[in-house]
């Protein structure tokens, strides 16, 4: 079955670094992923998207990447700062039989930031 | 988001006991979601719809019922609540097939 993984569990980076989290999923299918990130208390935050006839996409500190050949998306963060300090989520647009489009979600990296 | 409202943002209840969590939303969005989150896992979609007529299960819906009351309203009912079901309860929506799915804030409900 589809599933959508996090490699890391715990990613711990010191302040000024840039971070790097990834992603591997497993539906071939899916033309659409999301980074979304998770602050403690809250509600997930849409970061960035990226669709599966792009390979990347940038935003304000934060670039997307995807490898469709290996299945793989990752996350970076140029010049990490603590208030990045959250659980980042990866998720796929999964477009099953009969599916209209549903998100699944990987476990989830938690992104520590060193002062 | 401010556009996605939940209520309440927090509850504890007993075992055995109805509760309903509400979601709103001012964006005008066709589709929304109830999701649940436990800790240290991602999110698991409890069920979702894509109009006020449309109401499909998710991965995990057996214990919970829904009511879609208007575009903007979408509530999630534990008909008798049990233990298991503590957990971080969250509302998305989104504006059509593919699109982003923009969060509330959840609930935090306690089954004693």
């Amino acid at each position: 079955g589809e599933s959508v993984g996090l490699h890391l569990p715990t990613l711990s980076v010191q302040e000024g670094d840039n971070s790097i989290i990834n992603c591997a999923y497993s539906n071939s299918a899916s033309d659409y992923f999301i980074w979304y990130k998770q602050e403690s208390g809250k509600g997930p935050q849409f970061i960035i998207d990226i669709r599966s006839n792009m390979d990347k996409r940038q935003g304000q500190r934060v670039t997307v990447l995807l490898n469709k050949t290996v299945k793989h998306l990752s996350l970076q963060i140029a010049a990490t700062q603590p208030g990045d300090s959250a659980v980042y989520f990866c998720a796929e647009n999964y477009h099953g039989s009969g599916n209209t489009g549903k998100l699944i979600f990987g476990q989830g990296t938690t992104l520590q930031v060193k002062p | 988001d401010a556009d996605v409202t939940q209520t309440p943002r927090n509850r504890i209840t007993k075992t055995g006991k109805r509760i309903m969590l509400e979601c709103s939303q001012t964006k005008g969005h066709d589709r929304m979601y109830w999701y649940r989150q436990d800790p240290g896992l991602g999110l698991q979609l409890i069920y979702y719809s894509f109009d006020v007529k449309d109401i499909n299960k998710g991965e995990i819906s057996d214990g919970y019922s829904v009511s879609r009351q208007a575009q903007a309203k979408f509530s999630l009912s534990l008909e008798s609540a049990i233990p298991n079901q503590t957990a971080l309860y969250f509302c998305a929506t989104s504006g059509s097939p593919g699109d982003t799915q923009y969060f509330g804030p959840g609930t935090r409900l306690t089954v004693l």
